[in-house]
């Protein structure tokens, strides 16, 4: 089972519609948990931090079901702008700041 | 404005050449990371710094060799040794502490062969 799984996509939606992305993880002993996106040929930017309680950020909600190994990103409302790929983000050891990323999960929302 | 500055923002690397890039913040963060990305292929770590004079290995380490002077500075060298360097190069920062933080990165280096 490779570390840190994503859906590759492309997922293809229309402006306004909600799309959730899934992920799943190898280590039961991973801590910390990220999402984050990166534009066409642009480097990473954080989107949100995971929490166990679920956390939500305006239109963006993030799970975390650690018996499952799941993290999930829902994107309500999406906006042409929220085009690009998202990157499902594991620490998979809590002693250290190494991260794993996924490959991403592209997203193309069009008009 | 803090932030992470590569450069150059492209490069290019003759046979047997050895290039350095290089990796500035002003975060005043400890914890340094160099990435290298591939089309279609998540981010594979190469080498990571958590305190000046000191490094560690990532998974892709071969062909490649880093120092850490400064606080501010993480350069990388591509040596001739690294037979496949063309790709997307992204260095990243973090805070120190229990667990790992969230990493921010620079706008990344785009290496190729002449």
């Amino acid at each position: 089972r490779k570390e840190v799984e994503q859906d590759p996509g492309p997922f293809n939606v229309p402006e306004g519609a909600t799309v959730a992305f899934n992920c799943t993880y190898s280590n039961s002993a991973s801590q910390s948990f990220f999402w984050y996106r990166q534009d066409c040929r642009k480097e990473p930017k954080l989107l949100m931090s995971v929490y166990s309680s679920g956390n939500e950020d305006g239109r963006f909600t993030a799970q975390l079901n650690r018996a499952s190994q799941y993290i999930s990103l829902l994107i309500r409302d999406s906006k042409l702008s929220d085009s690009a790929t998202y990157l499902c983000v594991v620490n998979p050891n809590s002693g250290y700041s190494t991260l794993t990323f996924g490959k991403g999960t592209m997203l193309l929302v069009s008009p | 404005d803090g932030g992470i500055t590569q450069s150059p923002k492209y490069l290019f690397r003759k046979e047997g050449q050895n290039v350095t890039l290089s990796c500035e913040q002003n975060l005043n963060h400890d914890a340094m990371y160099w990435y290298r990305q591939d089309p279609g292929q998540g981010l594979r770590l190469i080498y990571y710094s958590q305190i000046v004079n000191d490094f560690q290995k990532g998974d892709i380490a071969e062909g490649y060799s880093v120092s850490r002077e400064k606080k501010e500075s993480f350069p990388l060298t591509v040596t001739s040794a690294q037979k496949n360097p063309t790709a997307f190069y992204l260095c990243a920062s973090s805070t120190p502490g229990q667990g790992a933080k969230p990493q921010h990165f620079g706008d990344g280096t785009r290496l190729s062969i002449l």
